[in-house]
């Protein structure tokens, strides 16, 4: 089945610098790639998508980049405040729709 | 807004008990997950549905039942509880016709003694 990596597992950055996190994955099937952000002791929060059909997408100080040769996603987020400390989880879903598969998240702390 | 919610929220069962984990949503969306969410493991799919009466075994089902008696209602069943049960455990829904983002439940911390 479907195997999802993130790296890193955690990072600690100061308040307006830049975050990347990789993710990659193993299933040739896979056509939707969602990303949550789960604050501490909250649900899970849908940030951002992109389907295989794309390269790039962005929404705010969020931007998604999608390299389907390689099979592997990276999620750039840009002047980072105290409220993106948070796990951020990459999944990946067949183009049923009905099965996600999650990377273990990357923990990420901004420092005032 | 979507609304998923769960019950209860937080749970301490013992070794061999019965636990059942409730999920609501008012998204009237077809598709309906339970995940446990693990240190080291992230989100893992326990038990999935389709619509009321349906219900399809996730990656890791060994253990749990699951139970869809109406398109709002989804439960997790522990019939014999164990103490490698002990996680939080998360109820989704999402749209059918696709891919789509799935709408999270608060959450339940199970602890098996």
């Amino acid at each position: 089945g479907e195997q999802v990596e993130q790296l890193p597992s955690s990072l600690i950055v100061q308040e307006g610098a830049s975050v990347l996190i990789n993710c990659s994955y193993t299933d040739s099937a896979s056509v939707y790639f969602p990303w949550y952000k789960q604050e501490p002791g909250k649900r899970l929060q849908f940030i951002i998508d992109i389907r295989s059909n794309m390269e790039r997408k962005q929404t705010q100080r969020l931007t998604l980049l999608f390299d389907k040769k390689t099979k592997h996603l990276s999620l750039h987020i840009t002047a980072t405040q105290p409220g993106d400390s948070a796990i951020y989880f990459c999944s990946a879903s067949n183009s049923a729709g009905n099965k996600l598969t999650f990377g273990i998240g990357t923990r990420v702390l901004v420092r005032p | 807004e979507a609304a998923v919610t769960q019950s209860p929220r937080n749970k301490v069962a013992v070794t061999g008990g019965k636990v059942t984990l409730s999920c609501n949503q008012t998204n009237n969306h077809n598709n309906m997950y339970w995940y446990r969410q693990d240190t080291g493991h992230g989100l893992r799919l326990i038990h999935y549905s389709y619509g009321a009466g349906s219900t399809e075994k996730g990656d890791i089902p060994d253990g749990y039942k699951a139970s869809r008696p109406s398109q709002e209602n989804f439960s997790l069943i522990l019939e014999l509880a164990t103490p490698s049960q002990t996680s939080v455990y998360f109820c989704a829904s999402g749209e059918t016709g696709g891919a789509n983002e799935q709408y999270f439940g608060p959450g339940t911390r199970l602890t098996v003694l």
